[in-house]
C-alpha cells in the first residue's frame, strides 16, 4: 500500500502559468516533507522542502503548502517555464525513521512554449 | 566536488548473473541510500548506512547486499540477478541531521 501517493501521472501546462502538483499521504506519523525534480537519464535533485510545523514554504518561483488535517501537500510554480518540464516527486520522512524517505509515483509536467 | 559518483551507467546482465553497482560520494556525508525506480512506484529504498561499519534494511532489501567500509564508498551486491532486478538504481548521500539527499545519475540495469 502506497504511503505517499501522487495521483496525477502527467500534467500539461502553458508557458506563463501557474503548475500544480498534488501529492497526498497517509502515515500520519511523517513530518517532513520534499520535492525532487528529475530530468532523464538524471538522478533527482532537491527543489524545496517543508516540515510539518509549517503549512507554507516559499523559494523564488516554488511554494509548496502542507494541509496536515488532509494528509495533503501541494507544489505551485509560478510562472511556469519550459526549463520546468520534467518529472516531479513527492517525499516524506519521520524524525526517528533513518534515512528512509518514501516517494510517490512522480507527475511528469510539460510546460508548453 | 564531483557530488555522488555512479557506475557502470548501464548493464545487461543474464539471469543468475552477479555484480557490483558502485558509488562514492566526495561531500564526507554520513548517511548513504540505495534506491531502485520502476515506472509508477516512485524510488524505493533498498538499503541504507548511517556510517561506515553500519548499513540496515530498506523496503525492498531482498536480493541485494551493501557493505559500507568506508565513509566515501557504499556498494550494491546483486548475487544472482533475477528478471525481477531489471530497474534503474540510484545511490544518495546526505549529511546526519539533514534532511536534503542527494542523488547520483544512476545505473540501468537489464536482467535477461
Amino acid at each position: 500500500d502506497q504511503q505517499v501517493k501522487q495521483n496525477s501521472p502527467s500534467l500539461s501546462v502553458q508557458e506563463g502559468r501557474i503548475s500544480i502538483l498534488n501529492c497526498d499521504y497517509t502515515n500520519s506519523m511523517f513530518d517532513y516533507f520534499l520535492w525532487y525534480k528529475k530530468y532523464p537519464a538524471e538522478g533527482p535533485t532537491f527543489l524545496i522542502s517543508i516540515s510539518s510545523i509549517k503549512d507554507k514554504n516559499e523559494d523564488g518561483r516554488f511554494t509548496v503548502f502542507l494541509n496536515k488535517s488532509a494528509k495533503h501537500l501541494s507544489l505551485h510554480i509560478v510562472p511556469s517555464q519550459p526549463g520546468d518540464s520534467a518529472v516531479y516527486f513527492c517525499a516524506a520522512s519521520e524524525h526517528n525513521a533513518g534515512n528512509m524517505l518514501t516517494f510517490g509515483g512522480g507527475t511528469r509536467l510539460m510546460v508548453k512554449p | 566536488n564531483a557530488g555522488v559518483t555512479q557506475t557502470p551507467k548501464f548493464q545487461v546482465l543474464k539471469t543468475g548473473q552477479s555484480m557490483t553497482l558502485q558509488c562514492a560520494q566526495d561531500m564526507n556525508h554520513e548517511y548513504m541510500s540505495w534506491y531502485r525506480q520502476d515506472p509508477g512506484m516512485g524510488l524505493r529504498l533498498i538499503h541504507y548506512s548511517v556510517g561506515a561499519g553500519i548499513t540496515d534494511q530498506g523496503e525492498v532489501p531482498n536480493g541485494y547486499n551493501v557493505s559500507r567500509s568506508t565513509t566515501e564508498d557504499f556498494p550494491l551486491r546483486l548475487l544472482s540477478a533475477a528478471p525481477s532486478q531489471t530497474s534503474v538504481y540510484f545511490c544518495a548521500s546526505r549529511k546526519a541531521g539533514g534532511n536534503e539527499q542527494y542523488f547520483g545519475p544512476g545505473t540501468r540495469l537489464t536482467v535477461t
